[in-house]
């Protein structure tokens, strides 16, 4: 399994600014992914980022809002842009396992708790 | 597309007493499923997972799921509730090339 930091660990925002989520992997991955999970809520795919190329965002995401770095195989920082409190939520970062035993497995951060005023 | 459905958002027992979480998958080809323990403010941990080999697997922390395929169905069972285990729990699938997808969730209390 990957050890998967995240910072801030949580955070209490203005409307109209903007944060910017970092994810840190103990080892080397191809592919991270982003979540939202939304107050009492389940978790919702926003984006996978792939080293060296583009995010590829889900339906209702959009770079814009969304914009996301993967600047070398263990790190990637999420920006959540012009927030409004509908973006109050749990932002996760996770990663497939690379192993064998561990394919399809995903392995999550602890999530970034933020709330929007 | 796939889907699953956890039946029942909030699930209470008694310690000691058997858990059994619902969930049923919907996918058009053979799935990869996951049951995944969130505690409070925490990340979520993986529970245990079937990726078609045997259809009775079991995880950590004593909890097992059987794949039916003839049900379309992965329930999370434990026999005996601890005080510890109360968490949310996510049932999720994958199958193909789509991204992992999760269910709605399901709240277990676990009363003394």
């Amino acid at each position: 399994s990957a050890v998967i930091s995240q910072k801030p660990s949580r955070d209490i925002c203005q409307r109209g600014t903007s944060l910017t989520i970092q994810c840190q992997v103990d080892s080397q991955v191809t592919m991270m992914f982003w979540y939202r999970q939304q107050p009492g809520q389940s978790l919702t795919l926003i984006a996978t980022a792939n080293q060296g190329s583009e995010a590829t965002y889900e339906s209702g995401f959009v770079i814009d809002k969304f914009p996301i770095s993967r600047p070398n195989l263990t790190f990637s920082t999420l920006t959540v842009s012009n927030m409004s409190p509908e973006d109050s939520s749990i932002y996760l970062c996770s990663v497939e396992g690379t192993s064998g035993r561990s394919e399809y497995e995903q392995y999550f951060g602890p999530g970034t708790r933020l709330t929007v005023t | 597309a796939q889907s699953v459905t956890q039946l029942g958002s909030h699930v209470s027992v008694s310690e000691g007493a058997l858990v059994l979480l619902r969930c049923n998958y919907s996918s058009s080809v053979p799935p990869y499923l996951f049951w995944y323990v969130q505690y409070p403010n925490q990340g979520l941990q993986l529970l245990l997972k079937y990726t078609s080999a045997a259809t009775l697997v079991k995880g950590i922390n004593g909890f097992e799921a059987e794949f039916k395929k003839s049900e379309t169905s992965f329930h999370l069972t434990k026999p005996s509730a601890h005080m510890s285990d109360a968490a949310e729990y996510f049932c999720a699938v994958i199958s193909g090339n789509t991204p992992l997808v999760f269910g709605k969730g399901t709240r277990l209390s676990v009363i003394a």
